[in-house]
């Protein structure tokens, strides 16, 4: 079992609409999570992250975490042609370890 | 003022080379990583040091030998260059929880 899976891309999306990214993770004892963007031949940057159970919202970006289910998500509303790229999900053990990335989502928003 | 920079930007080799890779921050962070990202976009922790000590060594071949000189700098060499080895190759530093990562350098050996 991988350690950090997320839905198999790629994912496409009409502009205007809500995208909906999913992560789940393995270990239990997982305290931190985290969402990447990463642009084509670019370098992942953050974007979003997560420390208890519930939502976050942050612009029109918004995370969601459910650490019975061991699932953490990102909504995007709005989406826009710029908001096209890989998002990948990422969960450390304890605060300062070492992050696990999960394999991305890539997201296409159409105009 | 870039924040983590690596050099080189591009890297393509034959089979059986040593090359370097190397990896600056003027963040002032203590702690650093190498990472590696495969064709499928996999991203994958390989090393990473803290103030200069050596903390995460996944499993990774022994041709690849991290060295950090100094808490800024993180250097990655990599012995007997494989077909496999082709990948880009990720420099990070890190502040609280926040990964910061360098452009990237993308190796390829032919």
């Amino acid at each position: 079992q991988k350690e950090v899976e997320q839905n198999s891309g790629p994912l496409s999306v009409p502009e205007g609409a809500i995208a909906s990214l999913n992560c789940t993770y393995s270990d239990r004892v997982s305290q931190s999570f985290f969402w990447y963007r990463q642009y084509s031949g670019k370098s992942p940057e953050l974007i979003m992250s997560i420390y208890s159970n519930g939502d976050k919202e942050d612009g029109r970006f918004t995370a969601q975490l459910n650490k019975a289910s061991q699932y953490v998500s990102l909504l995007i509303r709005d989406s826009q042609p710029s908001d096209s790229a890989t998002y990948l999900c990422a969960v450390t053990r304890t605060s300062g370890s070492r992050l696990t990335f999960g394999e991305g989502t890539q997201l296409t928003v159409n105009p | 003022d870039t924040a983590v920079s690596q050099t080189p930007k591009y890297l393509v080799t034959q089979m059986g080379n040593d090359k370097s890779i190397k990896c600056e921050q003027n963040l002032g962070h203590d702690t650093m990583y190498w990472y590696k990202q495969d064709s499928k976009k996999f991203l994958k922790i390989m090393f990473s040091y803290n103030n200069k000590e050596l903390i995460i060594n996944e499993t990774v071949p022994n041709r690849f030998s991290p060295k950090s000189p100094d808490k800024a700098h993180l250097n990655l060499h990599i012995n007997s260059l494989e077909l496999g080895d082709s990948a880009v190759y990720f420099c990070a530093s890190r502040e609280t929880e926040t990964q910061y990562f360098g452009p990237g350098t993308r190796l390829l050996v032919l």
